[in-house]
């Protein structure tokens, strides 16, 4: 099994700043890795797949990048709306994982 | 608009079982991979199972495997989650997603509570 990693567990950060979440997996992923926002509530939503690909509606101020073992998921200037909990989870092998969570708040 | 509506949670007791239902709409569900996530009270999340288009594979961690069975009716459009010998640790909000790779759309979630 593919155990992933995300660090760190919460970030404090202000309105307008800039955020870098980070995600590793214990063994290559390729690029079969996702993020996603989950707030109270609510079911998770897909935020970036294929390590770098927005989604669907997604603001361009998030962005992924990485491969292999290594990801990082960054919001470029941080909105009211976007302090959540973030999970990346991989793809690549069977059984799927998902990291811990980084919980984004103020 | 893609829809996904989970159904059939409860409140059931252990060594008891459950069946989870997603109705889907607006998107062709033949043609998709599909999933079971759960999630805990507090926790994170963890997928449970997924199965494919014509419902030839099927894929379980290993917590549940030999107790749940995932399914799918393309015709109705709709999937199940078939939970037995349900434990306290199976207590979550399950949910159903679209895909087994990149979940791109996810319903609202259904709670189960195995308890006594």
């Amino acid at each position: 099994e593919i155990v992933m990693t995300q660090s760190p567990a919460t970030l404090s950060v202000s309105p307008g700043e800039r955020a870098t979440l980070s995600c590793r997996a214990s063994q290559s992923v390729s690029s079969n890795l996702a993020w996603y926002q989950q707030k109270p509530g609510q079911a998770p939503r897909l935020l970036i797949l294929a390590a770098s690909t927005r989604a669907t509606g997604i603001p361009a101020r998030f962005s992924g990048s990485g491969s292999g073992t290594d990801f990082t998921l960054t919001i470029s200037s941080l909105q009211s709306e976007d302090f959540a909990i973030y999970y990346c989870q991989q793809y690549n092998n069977w059984p799927i994982t998902f990291g811990p969570g980084t919980r984004v708040d103020i | 608009e893609v829809q996904l509506v989970d159904s059939g949670g409860g409140l059931v007791q252990p060594g008891g079982s459950l069946r989870l239902s997603c109705a889907v709409s607006g998107f062709t569900l033949r043609s998709y991979w599909m999933s079971w996530v759960r999630q805990a009270p507090g926790k994170g999340l963890e997928w449970v199972a997924s199965i494919k288009q014509d419902g030839s594979e099927t894929y379980y961690v290993d917590s549940v495997e030999g107790r749940f069975t995932m399914s799918r009716d393309n015709a109705k459009n709709s999937l199940y989650l078939q939970m037995n010998s349900l434990r306290a640790e199976d207590t979550a909000v399950y949910y159903c997603a679209k895909s087994a790779f990149a979940l791109t759309d996810w319903g609202q979630g259904t709670l189960v509570t195995v308890s006594s």
